[in-house]
């Protein structure tokens, strides 16, 4: 089965700046959703938006998709410190996996105080 | 609410020994999942149920067991531990709604020796 690719793998931003994170994929989806995982936690939920959304918006957080370049962003405005941790793009349904959400690698953002 | 509880936090096996991870949620929710997190490789599926008494396969089910008999409960087993299972191993819980989001436990982290 498919899964997200994030890009970057890794990246590094001074407290206020904004974070951009990106996630591509190959095949069809119903949704495409967001998680954050600080060091050593589970997963916390950030975001879903689904295959006729374009973008929503939660807070600091934006998030857009594009269906015709299977691709989705992920921007963190004015990042603080606490904003440090891994973040996932997860697939959901599609191809007729209905009930599986499959995770990309994630890309660790760094937000230097 | 706990939410999604995972016991144990902890365990180190030897290579061969068995042991089962318990994953108990407290939100009548019908999905249950089994991911495993290795370092650079994301989060991938083990085994999933969409119900009481019902389970199936993921991505990378070889080498373990789970079982579904109570729905807040969800069991995976390891029969015989290689040290290519030492991992951390998160439980996942979501509602009838499918395309809400996924409830992670805090992670059951395994080492094989």
């Amino acid at each position: 089965s498919q899964q997200g690719e994030e890009d970057p793998q890794a990246l590094s931003i001074q407290e206020g700046e904004n974070a951009t994170m990106n996630c591509s994929y190959k095949t069809s989806i119903n949704n495409l959703q967001w998680y954050r995982q600080n060091s050593g936690r589970g997963l916390v939920h950030l975001i879903l938006i689904r295959s006729n959304e374009r973008e929503k918006h939660s807070g600091r957080l934006r998030v857009t998709l594009d269906t015709s370049k299977k691709s989705s962003s992920l921007l963190i405005t004015a990042s603080r410190a606490a904003d440090t941790a891994s973040y996932f793009c997860a697939l959901g349904g599609g191809g007729g996996s209905n009930y599986k959400l499959t995770f990309g690698k994630g890309t660790l953002l760094t937000v230097n105080p | 609410n706990a939410g999604v509880t995972q016991t144990p936090k902890f365990r180190v096996l030897k290579t061969g020994q068995s042991m089962t991870l318990l994953c108990a949620q407290d939100m009548n929710h019908e999905y249950m999942y089994w991911y495993r997190q290795d370092p650079g490789m994301g989060l991938r599926l083990i085994h999933y149920s969409v119900g009481e008494g019902t389970t199936a396969k993921g991505e990378v089910p070889d080498g373990y067991n789970v079982s579904r008999l109570k729905k807040q409960n969800f069991l995976l087993g390891l029969e015989s531990a290689a040290p290519s299972q030492t991992s951390v191993y998160f439980c996942a819980s979501i509602g009838p709604a499918y395309t809400g989001e996924l409830f992670f436990g805090e992670g059951s982290r395994l080492t094989v020796l």
